[in-house]
């Protein structure tokens, strides 16, 4: 399968636990990007890379959320001292140069 | 207010009918526009691009009008499998020239009905 892999596909979590994502994207795809999103809501923005360059973060990101992507590959996401306001669906997507983006199946969070 | 707004719906349609959803937008310096599809539970999927050109693939057709600041879908003939959860999003527009940053509506819900 040559689709945005995401890992893991479910996480329960603890409030004050820190928590890790990561995303595949499809293989030689340069722009990578990363949503949360919530029942009845549209996927929101959260950060955007472009080959390892992090280009755009949301304003909404707190300094809990963090992302990187160290060699323009694989990324992960990180949130610290989770809440559970962040309980979820943590999506990725990439694309090749342009703007239409695949999306991966997610991560879904749950902070107890 | 939203940047982008969507009609939540839910729209029920008969099979066979035609049905079309609009969405608006803010920020006039936006600069790509797509719809996507989302089933219940799964992942967004790019249904297609958005043009003020029109752009028509098969049943749909997507339309932008730049003046007014939407963009529309048209489901023509529609078919059970149609029913899911259809988003536009917006991209671009910032102050920095990059064109990365996107946001989605929150959806409008189709159910086609037999």
């Amino acid at each position: 399968d040559t689709g945005v892999s995401q890992n893991p596909r479910h996480k329960i979590t603890k409030r004050g636990q820190n928590v890790t994502f990561r995303c595949d994207p499809i293989s030689e795809h340069n722009r990578l990007y990363w949503y949360r999103q919530t029942l009845g809501q549209g996927p929101e923005f959260l950060t955007y890379f472009q080959n390892e360059a992090q280009l755009e973060k949301s304003r909404l990101l707190s300094d809990r959320f963090s992302a990187e992507r160290p060699k323009g590959s694989f990324s992960t996401l990180e949130i610290q001292r989770t809440e559970q306001g962040d309980s979820a669906m943590y999506l990725c997507a990439s694309s090749l140069f342009g703007p239409e983006a695949f999306f991966g199946q997610g991560t879904r969070l749950t902070v107890v | 207010r939203k940047e982008v707004e969507q009609d939540p719906g839910p729209f029920n349609v008969p099979e066979g009918a035609t049905v079309a959803f609009n969405c608006t937008y803010s920020n006039s310096a936006s600069q790509s526009f797509f719809w996507y599809r989302q089933d219940c539970r799964k992942e967004p999927k790019l249904l297609m691009s958005v043009y003020s050109s029109g752009n028509e693939d098969g049943r749909f057709t997507a339309q932008l009008n730049r003046a007014s600041q939407y963009i529309s879908l048209l489901i023509r003939d529609s078919k059970l499998s149609d029913s899911a959860t259809y988003l536009c999003v917006v991209i671009g527009g910032g102050i920095n020239t990059n064109a990365g940053k996107s946001t989605f509506g929150d959806g409008t819900t189709l159910t086609v009905k037999p």
